[in-house]
């Protein structure tokens, strides 16, 4: 098992609508879940952090995390063109000797339509 | 603040030379990482530093790369002999000290390395 997992996509959505983008984890260990937006061509960007249970908004972003279901989430609320990219789930993953290692999904493509 | 600086920005070179890709961090970052991005194996880390020591480099491919960060503020990357299958684009990241709940990295813009 993957230790971060997400769907490739493409996922498509038309222009105003909610996209939702999903990504569980292996390790119950973890406590910081972060996702990264990356233009084609260009380096991750972060946008949201998480770090407790249930819902954090910012601005047409919200980030959902389950620690029970070792599940993150985030919704594009009102999606634009413009957040047509690849999201890329991270995971800080805990080492069995302390310290911890941030660990990448391999991202899903996110589409707008017009 | 300029953010993480990479160079070059692209590469490209011929099997068997060396390479050297180079960062500079976010002043006052003390995490440093390295990550190799490819279409099939998404983006890796290979190694990275907390105060300028090497911490974790299990995801160093093989003894053909090595990484240094002789100071706070600059740290190198090298291949030698560089192979065909090390064509990727190799992102430097900085983060500054962990506060309890986690650290957020800042990616520089990557080195796209061809190697023919």
């Amino acid at each position: 098992q993957k230790e971060v997992e997400q769907n490739s996509g493409p996922l498509s959505v038309p222009e105003g609508a909610i996209a939702s983008l999903n990504c569980t984890y292996s390790d119950r260990g973890s406590q910081s879940f972060f996702w990264y937006r990356q233009y084609s061509g260009k380096s991750p960007e972060l946008i949201m952090s998480i770090y407790s249970n249930g819902d954090k908004e910012d601005g047409r972003f919200t980030a959902q995390l389950n620690k029970a279901s070792q599940y993150v989430s985030l919704l594009i609320r009102d999606s634009q063109p413009s957040d047509s990219a690849t999201y890329l789930c991270a995971v800080n993953i805990p080492y069995a000797g302390g310290g911890n290692k941030l660990t990448f999904g391999t991202g899903t493509q996110l589409k707008v339509e017009l | 603040d300029a953010g993480v600086i990479q160079s070059p920005r692209h590469e490209v070179t011929e099997m068997g030379q060396e390479v050297t890709l180079r960062c500079k961090p976010i002043s006052g970052h003390d995490y440093l990482f390295w990550y190799r991005q490819t279409m099939m194996r998404g983006l890796e880390l290979l190694i990275y530093f907390n105060n300028n020591v090497p911490i974790d480099d299990s995801g160093m491919p093989e003894d053909r790369f090595s990484a240094k960060m002789p100071n706070a503020s600059f740290s190198t990357l090298k291949i030698q002999p560089s192979e065909p299958r090390d064509s990727a684009v190799y992102f430097c990241a900085s983060s500054p000290r962990q506060r309890g709940e986690g650290d957020t990295q800042y990616f520089g813009p990557g080195t796209r390395l061809t190697v023919l």
